[in-house]
């Protein structure tokens, strides 16, 4: 099965730097990489997700690289903000039935004011 | 807006008692899971379910069962709790097959066996 495996488990960033989280997968057929964010004590939520026919992909302050050869995607998040600290998880799915995930360890990301 | 709500946010139980824990989405979603998240280990699947009465084992299934009877509803059920099944149990639900593989979070049930 799918194996994804997350870098750094936690990154430490001041305020208004860039911020970047890697992760690998080992399925060549994973197709789907989505995002999730999960702040202090509430619910994993998507923030950007990115398609395998695609090599980068922006939404305002975050965006979301995949090198299909190497097997990695990675998340950036410019001028970091306080409200940005949360754990991020990378996913990767290969829309078999029922669109299964496979989560990566997780990423805690603490912005210094 | 997508709802997903799980029957309780904390749970205590003892050492072999059989635990239920309960998920329902109210948008009609075909698929639901199942996870548990510890600390560095991520989101890990214990099973999942694509329609009603249908189940498919996730990546930790031992020492789980499932029950959906419903759509709406997806039940998680600890047979006889042990205290390596402490940690917080996460549903979610998403719309269906093909580009809608946005999964839905619950809040959350964090479980503790003594």
């Amino acid at each position: 099965g799918e194996n994804v495996e997350q870098h750094p488990s936690t990154l430490s960033v001041q305020e208004g730097d860039s911020a970047v989280i890697k992760c690998t997968y080992s399925d060549s057929a994973s197709n789907y990489f989505p995002w999730y964010k999960q702040e202090l004590g509430k619910r994993p939520q998507l923030i950007i997700d990115i398609r395998s026919n695609v090599g980068e992909k922006k939404d305002q302050r975050i965006a979301v690289t995949l090198n299909k050869t190497a097997k990695h995607f990675s998340l950036h998040i410019t001028e970091t903000q306080p409200e940005d600290s949360a754990v991020y998880f990378c996913a990767a799915s290969s829309g078999n039935a029922g669109n299964m995930l496979t989560f990566g360890g997780g990423t805690r990301l603490m912005v210094k004011p | 807006d997508v709802k997903v709500t799980q029957s309780s946010r904390y749970l205590v139980k003892r050492t072999g008692e059989k635990v239920f824990l309960e998920c329902v989405q109210d948008m009609d979603h075909e698929n639901m899971f199942w996870y548990r998240q510890d600390p560095g280990l991520g989101l890990r699947l214990i099973y999942f379910s694509y329609d009603v009465k249908m189940k498919e084992k996730g990546d930790i299934p031992e020492g789980y069962s499932v029950s959906r009877e419903k759509k709406e509803r997806f039940s998680l059920i600890l047979e006889s709790a042990s205290t390596n099944q402490t940690s917080m149990y996460l549903c979610a639900s998403s719309l269906g097959t093909g580009r809608r593989e946005t999964q839905y979070f619950g809040p959350g049930t964090r479980l503790l066996v003594l």
